[in-house]
């Protein structure tokens, strides 16, 4: 099975800063690596599909980037409701995998 | 409006089995591929599982921690799919989450339910 292994685990930032936060897979996906936002007792939320493409609704200043083994999220201005957790996602195989999450703090 | 609503949850003992369902409204159910999620106390999540739509066999996929334990199922003429889970131990509690793919064969996920809290104690 792929694994997904995701960089920091968390991390503390100021509004206003970028973020950027990696992941990498186990073999090469190709682009098929998504991502997601999560807030504390909700249901995950689409951001970033197929490593680059903006989901519907979702602000500009998210963006994604990468093929094969190594992606990454940026944040280009962090905002308030961007505090939460990140996770990308592999779709590249049936066995679907998450990273273990970033977990992005108020410095 | 697309809703996904799972039902089900509760405490059940270690060793029993609990049924989960996701009652799909707002799109055509038969058409989509459903998955089930679930995310322990604190933990990150963790895909469970998959059913594809009838189109593409209505074939299953399982996590490693879940194959031959759990089954997915659906009823596309109720619009529900189901999680069946047996022998459940204590490593099985966590709120489940069904979802939808995005597009057929994405394997990517756009609208979620709330989630469902199982735990397993006895």
């Amino acid at each position: 099975d792929i694994q997904m292994t995701q960089s920091p685990s968390s991390l503390s930032a100021s509004v206003g800063d970028r973020v950027t936060i990696t992941c990498r897979a186990s073999q090469s996906i190709s682009s098929y690596l998504n991502w997601y936002q999560q807030k504390p007792g909700k249901a995950p939320k689409l951001l970033i599909y197929t490593a680059s493409s903006l989901q519907s609704g979702v602000p500009s200043r998210f963006s994604g980037s990468g093929s094969g083994t190594h992606f990454t999220l940026t944040i280009s201005s962090l905002q308030p409701e961007d505090f939460a957790t990140y996770y990308c996602q592999q779709s590249f195989s049936a066995r679907l995998a998450f990273g273990g999450g970033t977990k992005v703090e108020i410095k | 409006e697309v809703q996904l609503v799972e039902s089900g949850g509760g405490l059940v003992q270690p060793g029993r089995s609990l049924r989960l369902s996701c009652t799909a409204s707002g799109f055509t159910f038969g058409d989509y591929a459903m998955s089930w999620f679930r995310q322990a106390p604190g933990k990150g999540l963790e895909w469970v599982g998959l059913i594809r739509s009838k189109a593409y066999g209505g074939t299953t996929e399982y996590a490693a921690s879940v194959k031959g334990r759990f089954t997915i199922s659906r009823d596309d003429s109720k619009s529900i799919a189901y999680l069946q889970m047996n022998s459940l131990t204590t490593e099985d509690t966590a709120v489940y989450y069904c979802s939808r793919d995005y597009w057929s064969g994405s394997n990517l996920f756009d609208y979620w339910g709330q989630g469902t809290l199982v735990t397993v104690s006895s």
